[in-house]
Protein backbone atom coordinates (compact mmCIF):
# COMPACT_ATOMS: atom_id res chain seq x y z
CA UNK A 1 0.00 0.00 0.00
CA UNK A 2 0.99 3.38 -0.59
CA UNK A 3 1.56 5.96 2.15
CA UNK A 4 2.87 9.50 2.86
CA UNK A 5 4.88 10.50 5.89
CA UNK A 6 5.28 14.23 6.47
CA UNK A 7 8.04 14.20 9.26
CA UNK A 8 7.03 17.62 11.18
CA UNK A 9 3.97 18.95 12.08
CA UNK A 10 4.96 22.71 12.77
CA UNK A 11 7.71 24.40 10.71
CA UNK A 12 8.66 28.15 12.65
CA UNK A 13 10.59 29.97 10.41
CA UNK A 14 11.70 33.57 10.41
CA UNK A 15 11.30 35.91 7.82
CA UNK A 16 13.78 35.37 4.56
CA UNK A 17 15.52 32.30 5.93
CA UNK A 18 15.60 28.90 4.18
CA UNK A 19 13.31 26.26 4.56
CA UNK A 20 12.79 22.46 4.02
CA UNK A 21 9.75 20.22 4.18
CA UNK A 22 9.93 16.91 4.71
CA UNK A 23 8.11 13.83 2.74
CA UNK A 24 8.76 10.24 2.58
CA UNK A 25 6.57 8.15 0.74
CA UNK A 26 6.56 4.08 0.55
CA UNK A 27 4.84 2.71 -2.93
CA UNK A 28 6.05 -0.51 -4.42
CA UNK A 29 4.99 0.90 -7.88
CA UNK A 30 5.74 3.69 -9.89
CA UNK A 31 5.80 6.97 -8.08
CA UNK A 32 4.26 10.17 -8.95
CA UNK A 33 4.38 12.96 -5.71
CA UNK A 34 2.64 16.10 -5.32
CA UNK A 35 3.17 18.80 -3.52
CA UNK A 36 -0.19 20.93 -2.52
CA UNK A 37 -0.52 24.43 -0.02
CA UNK A 38 -3.83 25.14 1.70
CA UNK A 39 -4.05 28.70 3.05
CA UNK A 40 -6.74 28.79 6.22
CA UNK A 41 -10.35 28.48 4.70
CA UNK A 42 -9.28 27.83 1.32
CA UNK A 43 -9.27 24.71 -0.57
CA UNK A 44 -5.98 22.99 -2.40
CA UNK A 45 -3.62 24.60 -4.53
CA UNK A 46 -1.05 22.74 -6.47
CA UNK A 47 2.82 24.01 -5.69
CA UNK A 48 4.34 21.58 -8.11
CA UNK A 49 4.73 17.53 -8.90
CA UNK A 50 7.17 15.18 -9.42
CA UNK A 51 5.93 12.14 -12.50
CA UNK A 52 9.59 11.79 -14.54
CA UNK A 53 12.69 12.82 -15.73
CA UNK A 54 14.54 15.37 -13.67
CA UNK A 55 14.65 14.60 -10.35
CA UNK A 56 14.89 18.56 -8.88
CA UNK A 57 11.58 19.91 -9.16
CA UNK A 58 10.69 23.67 -9.66
CA UNK A 59 7.36 24.96 -9.00
CA UNK A 60 5.35 28.22 -8.07
CA UNK A 61 6.35 31.00 -5.23
CA UNK A 62 9.84 30.08 -5.70
CA UNK A 63 9.74 26.51 -4.30
CA UNK A 64 11.44 23.62 -5.99
CA UNK A 65 11.44 20.09 -4.06
CA UNK A 66 13.84 17.08 -5.06
CA UNK A 67 13.10 13.70 -5.58
CA UNK A 68 15.42 11.36 -3.97
CA UNK A 69 14.41 7.51 -4.71
CA UNK A 70 16.84 5.87 -2.64
CA UNK A 71 15.98 7.48 0.35
CA UNK A 72 12.25 7.44 -0.52
CA UNK A 73 12.30 10.97 0.14
CA UNK A 74 10.29 14.38 -1.95
CA UNK A 75 11.49 17.34 0.60
CA UNK A 76 10.25 21.26 -0.26
CA UNK A 77 12.19 23.30 -0.28
CA UNK A 78 12.84 27.28 -0.93
CA UNK A 79 15.32 29.46 0.14
CA UNK A 80 14.03 32.59 1.45
CA UNK A 81 10.37 32.81 3.02
CA UNK A 82 7.68 35.45 3.04
CA UNK A 83 5.07 35.63 5.89
CA UNK A 84 3.14 34.91 3.00
CA UNK A 85 3.97 31.57 2.71
CA UNK A 86 2.30 31.02 6.10
CA UNK A 87 -0.22 28.06 5.20
CA UNK A 88 -0.36 24.18 5.44
CA UNK A 89 1.37 22.35 2.63
CA UNK A 90 1.12 18.73 2.01
CA UNK A 91 2.68 16.20 0.23
CA UNK A 92 0.96 13.72 -1.71
CA UNK A 93 1.54 10.23 -3.83
CA UNK A 94 -0.88 9.25 -6.87
CA UNK A 95 -2.30 6.17 -5.98
CA UNK A 96 -2.55 3.73 -9.76
CA UNK A 97 -6.26 3.89 -9.06
CA UNK A 98 -6.87 7.66 -9.71
CA UNK A 99 -6.71 9.18 -5.82
CA UNK A 100 -4.46 11.35 -3.95
CA UNK A 101 -2.85 9.67 -0.96
CA UNK A 102 -2.43 12.51 1.40
CA UNK A 103 0.76 12.92 4.49
CA UNK A 104 -1.09 14.56 7.35
CA UNK A 105 0.35 18.28 6.90
CA UNK A 106 3.28 20.53 7.98
CA UNK A 107 2.27 24.18 9.38
CA UNK A 108 4.60 26.70 8.36
CA UNK A 109 4.50 29.72 10.08
CA UNK A 110 7.08 32.94 8.84
CA UNK A 111 7.47 35.34 11.71
CA UNK A 112 8.77 38.41 11.08
CA UNK B 1 -14.19 29.47 -16.33
CA UNK B 2 -14.01 30.42 -12.37
CA UNK B 3 -12.47 26.95 -11.28
CA UNK B 4 -13.96 24.09 -9.17
CA UNK B 5 -16.88 25.59 -6.67
CA UNK B 6 -18.71 24.22 -3.88
CA UNK B 7 -21.90 25.14 -2.16
CA UNK B 8 -22.25 25.62 0.90
CA UNK B 9 -18.92 26.93 2.25
CA UNK B 10 -20.27 26.35 5.58
CA UNK B 11 -23.15 24.10 6.95
CA UNK B 12 -24.14 23.94 10.81
CA UNK B 13 -26.33 20.94 11.38
CA UNK B 14 -27.57 19.34 14.54
CA UNK B 15 -27.23 15.47 14.87
CA UNK B 16 -29.40 13.14 12.89
CA UNK B 17 -30.38 15.88 10.65
CA UNK B 18 -29.69 15.25 6.52
CA UNK B 19 -27.14 17.48 4.71
CA UNK B 20 -26.37 17.72 0.81
CA UNK B 21 -23.51 19.30 -0.56
CA UNK B 22 -22.75 20.06 -4.03
CA UNK B 23 -19.65 20.69 -6.30
CA UNK B 24 -19.80 21.99 -9.66
CA UNK B 25 -16.71 20.79 -11.23
CA UNK B 26 -14.20 22.44 -14.05
CA UNK B 27 -16.34 22.10 -17.44
CA UNK B 28 -15.51 19.80 -19.39
CA UNK B 29 -13.43 17.98 -16.23
CA UNK B 30 -14.27 14.07 -17.11
CA UNK B 31 -13.17 12.83 -13.14
CA UNK B 32 -14.69 14.21 -10.22
CA UNK B 33 -13.47 13.55 -6.59
CA UNK B 34 -14.07 13.75 -3.12
CA UNK B 35 -12.12 14.22 0.07
CA UNK B 36 -12.93 14.16 3.74
CA UNK B 37 -10.43 16.55 5.97
CA UNK B 38 -10.51 16.32 9.67
CA UNK B 39 -8.92 19.18 11.98
CA UNK B 40 -5.12 18.58 11.92
CA UNK B 41 -5.11 16.34 8.94
CA UNK B 42 -4.62 15.73 5.33
CA UNK B 43 -7.22 15.01 2.89
CA UNK B 44 -8.99 11.42 3.04
CA UNK B 45 -10.37 10.25 -0.30
CA UNK B 46 -13.90 9.22 -0.18
CA UNK B 47 -14.80 8.62 -3.65
CA UNK B 48 -14.97 9.47 -7.18
CA UNK B 49 -16.58 9.60 -10.24
CA UNK B 50 -15.29 8.93 -14.39
CA UNK B 51 -18.40 10.88 -16.01
CA UNK B 52 -21.75 9.98 -14.45
CA UNK B 53 -19.79 6.20 -13.31
CA UNK B 54 -19.14 5.94 -9.75
CA UNK B 55 -15.39 4.45 -10.00
CA UNK B 56 -14.20 4.02 -6.44
CA UNK B 57 -15.08 4.31 -3.09
CA UNK B 58 -13.52 4.06 0.16
CA UNK B 59 -14.69 2.16 3.10
CA UNK B 60 -14.61 5.58 5.00
CA UNK B 61 -17.90 6.16 2.88
CA UNK B 62 -20.70 4.52 5.12
CA UNK B 63 -23.92 3.60 4.18
CA UNK B 64 -25.19 6.89 5.29
CA UNK B 65 -22.80 8.53 2.82
CA UNK B 66 -24.38 8.71 -0.77
CA UNK B 67 -22.75 10.49 -3.46
CA UNK B 68 -24.38 11.35 -7.29
CA UNK B 69 -23.09 13.22 -10.72
CA UNK B 70 -26.03 12.57 -12.37
CA UNK B 71 -25.40 13.81 -15.57
CA UNK B 72 -21.27 13.64 -15.57
CA UNK B 73 -21.22 17.75 -14.51
CA UNK B 74 -21.79 18.66 -11.30
CA UNK B 75 -21.99 16.47 -8.05
CA UNK B 76 -23.81 15.84 -4.72
CA UNK B 77 -22.55 14.58 -1.58
CA UNK B 78 -25.25 13.34 0.81
CA UNK B 79 -24.92 12.59 4.79
CA UNK B 80 -27.79 11.24 6.73
CA UNK B 81 -28.24 11.26 10.16
CA UNK B 82 -25.13 13.28 10.82
CA UNK B 83 -23.52 12.82 13.28
CA UNK B 84 -20.39 14.41 15.62
CA UNK B 85 -17.99 12.43 13.75
CA UNK B 86 -18.82 13.72 10.45
CA UNK B 87 -18.08 17.13 11.27
CA UNK B 88 -14.69 17.92 8.83
CA UNK B 89 -13.99 19.66 5.82
CA UNK B 90 -15.50 18.16 2.33
CA UNK B 91 -13.05 18.94 -0.51
CA UNK B 92 -14.43 18.32 -3.92
CA UNK B 93 -11.51 17.99 -6.89
CA UNK B 94 -11.77 17.87 -10.28
CA UNK B 95 -9.07 16.40 -13.21
CA UNK B 96 -9.17 16.06 -16.82
CA UNK B 97 -7.86 12.22 -17.51
CA UNK B 98 -6.67 11.57 -21.12
CA UNK B 99 -3.98 9.93 -20.65
CA UNK B 100 -1.33 9.65 -17.91
CA UNK B 101 -1.36 11.45 -14.39
CA UNK B 102 -3.16 14.64 -14.33
CA UNK B 103 -3.53 17.64 -12.04
CA UNK B 104 -6.57 17.63 -9.41
CA UNK B 105 -7.78 21.07 -9.29
CA UNK B 106 -9.54 21.82 -5.58
CA UNK B 107 -12.62 23.95 -4.77
CA UNK B 108 -12.63 26.00 -1.62
CA UNK B 109 -14.57 23.15 0.46
CA UNK B 110 -17.50 23.04 3.07
CA UNK B 111 -16.87 22.44 6.39
CA UNK B 112 -19.62 20.94 8.03
CA UNK B 113 -19.97 21.44 11.60
CA UNK B 114 -22.35 18.75 13.50
CA UNK B 115 -23.67 19.85 16.36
Amino acid sequence: AQSVTQLDSQVPVFEEAPVELRCNYSSSVSVYLFWYVQYPNQGLQLLLKYLSGSTLVKGINGFEAEFNKSQTSFHLRKPSVHISDTAEYFCAVYNQGGKLIFGQGTELSVKP
Amino acid sequence: DTGVSQDPRHKITKRGQNVTFRCDPISEHNRLYWYRQTLGQGPEFLTYFQNEAQLEKSRLLSDRFSAERPKGSFSTLEIQRTEQGDSAMYLCASSLVLAGINEQFFGPGTRLTVL
